[in-house]
């Protein structure tokens, strides 16, 4: 079975700086995704970003991006200029590419404090 | 474009009661999947639909089920209310899957037993 573990309950960042979220997984697949989805105070799982594994380039969407590494199993979210519209928990997701069990597996979240 | 839609937004039913929960996927999905997301015990899933058949279930016990319609839309429907089933349900959906397509969030229902 997939595990996800996110090592950081709670970080906080002063606005315009950078943070970096940390995500390791555990899988014996050698296809699959990984994902960031942000949950703000009004609870809806928003798609920060994702990243299939058979690439080797890391994803990045405006000031988000990630550090995926393969063989350590990592997959870090890297936030760029926080805003304080950044403020949320976010988790990190696994998902096996096929295999008739698509389910997305989610770490336990890390909540992100911007400061003014 | 609309994207998943939940009702209702807030649920409070009595221990041992039922409640159905409903789920409106993004127009050209075909897939529904359900998430319990407990105080402290993170986002665990339930259930997969597609097709109108049931694809794949969590660890939950049977008095959790649902159906999928044949416009897509969903509902859970939970038997036997206990109150640790007091929780954010979200409500997701994809295109099919099996090629990795992202999954959609709905804002959630809360259900609250008590």
């Amino acid at each position: 079975a997939q595990t996800v573990t996110q090592s950081q309950p709670e970080m906080s960042v002063q606005e315009a700086e950078t943070v970096t979220l940390s995500c390791t997984y555990d899988t014996s697949e050698n296809n699959y995704y990984l994902f960031w989805y942000k949950q703000p105070p009004s609870r809806q799982m928003i798609l920060v970003i994702r990243q299939e594994a058979y690439k080797q380039q890391n994803a990045t969407e405006n000031r988000f991006s990630v550090n995926f590494q393969k063989a350590a199993k990592s997959f870090s979210l890297k936030i760029s200029d926080s805003q304080l519209g950044d403020t949320a928990m976010y988790f990190c997701a696994f998902m096996k590419h096929a295999g008739g069990s698509e389910k997305l597996v989610f770490g336990k979240g890390t909540k992100l404090t911007v400061n003014p | 474009e609309a994207g998943v839609t939940q009702s209702p937004t807030h649920l409070i039913k009595t221990r041992g009661q039922q409640a159905t929960l409903r789920c409106s996927p993004i127009s050209g999905h075909t897939s529904v999947y359900w998430y319990q997301q407990a105080l402290g015990l993170g986002l665990q899933f339930l259930l997969w639909y597609d097709e109108g058949e049931e694809r794949n279930r969590g660890n939950f016990p049977p008095r959790f089920s649902g159906r999928q319609f044949p416009n897509y839309s969903s509902e859970l429907n939970v038997n036997a209310l206990e109150l640790e089933d007091s929780a954010l349900y979200l409500c997701a959906s994809s295109l099919l899957l099996g090629v990795g397509n992202t999954i959609y969030f709905g804002e959630g229902s809360w259900l609250t037993v008590v």
